[in-house]
């Protein structure tokens, strides 16, 4: 069964930074491309963050670019995001999902449960 | 980037009649069409691929079609389950882009 499982969340103060996580399992990680996608409070979904099978191919979404970097350990099936000069504007929940197709972007078979970011003072 | 608009926002139907939703692309995007089911409090759930293709183990109920940048989600005969919010994708071009979703409401 796949799993993935995102850990890291927390309250963090306008301007912090903070570094999330996600443990994959019941796949094998090194074969599939992987994404932050994330969701305001009563809000819908907005892509963040992808990144390839490899790790060598990555995009970010302009509202994160420059301040937050996706990567990946694929010995460790482990998915981060390292996510600097937080604002209230990325107050979300933060879900890692798996894309299942060769070529990117492709759509998302498999999320994880999410974690809460808190951005405020 | 290319914006997903879905439509209606709010759609009302009663259990066991059809509820028809729409999506539609800013510009053309092939079949690189996902829809999603979510709940609250839970993550959301791949139903449809490639505009038509259905997820493993979704019901045959769900179905999608459409091409170019209309596109259709029908869910043949509501089940209490089938309560929730949908989201269109696009997967043409980076960015990926979400529609703002269609909240399927009990009559």
């Amino acid at each position: 069964e796949v799993q993935l499982v995102e850990s890291g969340g927390g309250l963090v103060q306008p301007g912090g930074s903070l570094r999330l996580s996600c443990a994959a399992s019941g796949f094998t990680f090194s074969n599939y491309g992987m994404s932050w996608v994330r969701q305001a409070p009563g809000k819908g979904l907005e892509w963040v963050s992808y990144i390839g099978s490899s790790g060598t191919t990555m995009y970010n979404a302009g509202s994160v670019r420059g301040r937050f970097t996706i990567s990946r350990d694929n010995a460790k099936n482990s998915l981060y995001l390292q996510m600097n000069s937080l604002t209230a504007e990325d107050t979300a929940v933060y879900y890692c999902a798996r894309s299942p197709t060769r070529i990117p972007p492709g759509h998302f078979d498999s999320w994880g449960q999410g974690t809460l970011i808190t951005v405020s003072s | 980037e290319i914006v997903m608009t879905q439509s209606p926002a709010t759609l009302s139907v009663s259990p066991g009649e059809r509820a028809t939703l729409s999506c539609r692309a800013g510009q053309g995007i092939s079949s690189n069409l996902a829809w999603y089911q979510q709940k609250p409090g839970q993550a959301p759930r791949l139903l449809i691929y490639g505009a038509s293709t259905r997820a493993t183990g979704i019901p045959a109920r769900f179905s999608g079609s459409g091409s170019g940048t209309e596109f259709t989600l029908t869910i043949s005969s509501l089940q209490s389950e089938d309560f929730a919010v949908y989201y269109c994708q696009q997967y043409n071009n980076w960015p990926v882009t979400f529609g703002q979703g269609t909240k399927l409401e009990i009559k």
